[in-house]
This record gives structure tokens, sequence and C-alpha cells, in this order.
């Protein structure tokens, strides 16, 4: 949904545990929904993505959970690790629009050794 | 991957100069780009939409007088921040689609105006 200003709510987890990371989005009729990872004083890097026909998908250690009808989504990471550390933005794609993204509020993610 | 470049990475300026920005797309082309802004531990705003051969669509409540983008070719969008003032320090992210749906984005630019 429309991200505000508020500071990012930080997650923090023990190397080797898993990690769920919560986004909720605000346009029932977004099509499209993606999940970043941003390291510090860099650009969002793409994790994985799920259209709203699908309500799960898998990645290499992660995945998304999309639940249309409470407007959520989901990032599940597996075996955290410390290269995980960073801050994980969702987005989400209008279907009547073409390419812009709408950012989420962001969670910090830190995964303690 | 596809790769998207910013130029440059970091800037430092006095206020009430004018700082350009420019974004490439290095291995494709691009006749759409997008303009991002974050301010620190916040989300990603979009500014605008970077049109090729047309002018940019802006979002609500970003100045375009302010703010000019022009988008040249295939590979290449530019953002001037004029007269820029400490409160537009920021970071600014620039983004291009790719194929479908994916969006890449640049490693984005660091502004401080002093």
């Amino acid at each position: 949904g429309e991200s505000v200003g508020l500071h990012l709510p930080t997650l923090s987890v023990q190397e080797g545990d898993n990690s769920i990371i919560n986004c909720a989005y605000s346009n029932s009729a977004s099509d499209y929904f993606i999940w970043y990872k941003q390291e510090s004083g860099k650009g969002p890097q793409f994790i994985i993505d799920i259209r709203s026909n699908m309500d799960k998908r898998q990645g290499q250690r992660v995945t998304v959970l999309l639940n249309k009808t409470v407007k959520h989504l989901s990032l599940q990471i597996a075996a955290t690790q410390p290269g995980d550390s960073a801050v994980y933005f969702c987005a989400e794609k209008l279907a009547s629009n073409t390419g812009k993204l709408i950012f989420g509020q962001g969670t910090t993610l830190q995964v303690k050794p | 991957g596809a790769v998207v470049s910013q130029h440059p990475s970091r800037v430092i300026c006095k206020s009430g100069t004018s700082v350009k920005i420019e974004c490439r797309s290095l291995d494709f082309q691009a006749t759409t780009m997008f303009w991002y802004r974050q301010f620190p531990k916040q989300s990603l705003m979009l500014m605008a939409t970077s049109n090729e051969g047309s002018k940019a669509t802006y979002e609500q409540g970003v100045e375009k007088d302010k703010f000019l983008i022009n988008h040249a070719s295939l590979t290449l969008s530019t953002l001037t921040v004029t007269s820029a003032h400490p409160e537009d320090s920021s970071f600014y992210i620039c983004s291009a689609p790719g194929l479908k749906e994916t969006q890449y984005f640049g490693p984005g630019t660091r502004l401080l105006v002093l």
C-alpha cells in the first residue's frame, strides 16, 4: 500500500531460524506483488514475486504467501543467515497501470549469530 | 541479468544549486523509467514516471518544476533537482521495467544539500 513516514519495524531472529516478514497491501486491484531486499546504501534487490492468481510461490530458501481475502503478503526465509540482514519491502502493482510499483513500509531483519 | 546504473553515486552541493542524476539501462532498452526518493529509515516513494519522447508523469505532491525529468533516449533518463535545499537531501533511486513485469533498480544516488 502507500508507504507512510514511519520508522521501519524490526524483526530479530537467531541464525538458522526461519523468518517471516509480513506486509499488508492496500489495493484489491493489484495483480502483481514483489519482495525486495535492500542493503544499506544500495538499491532494492529482487527476491521473489507472485501474481494475484496464485497464493504461494517458492524460491531458493524463500517462500511468498498471498492472501487476497485480507490483502496480506508474507515472505518466509528458511534457515536465516547473517547475510540476510537487510530491509525487506513488499511492493504491489495495480493491474491498470504500466509498471508503477507502490512500496510497503518495510521491515528491518536483524540476524543474530 | 539486466543492469541499471546511476551516476553519480553520491553528490554534495550547496543550497540553491541544481543537481543532475542520470539513470541508464545498460543492456536493454526502457521506454519507461521510474524515479523514487527514500528518506532515512523510510520506504521508497514514487516521484514520477519518465517516458521516452514525452513528458514525465508526476505523482501527487511532487513538484514538476523542481524535479525536472528528461528521457532523451531508450537507455537514459535524467532527474534534475533544481534550486536544491537541505530538505531535498535524500536517496534517489531509479528503476526500469524488464521482461514481463520485472523491475530492475539502480544502485541509488545519495544527495546531500548543505
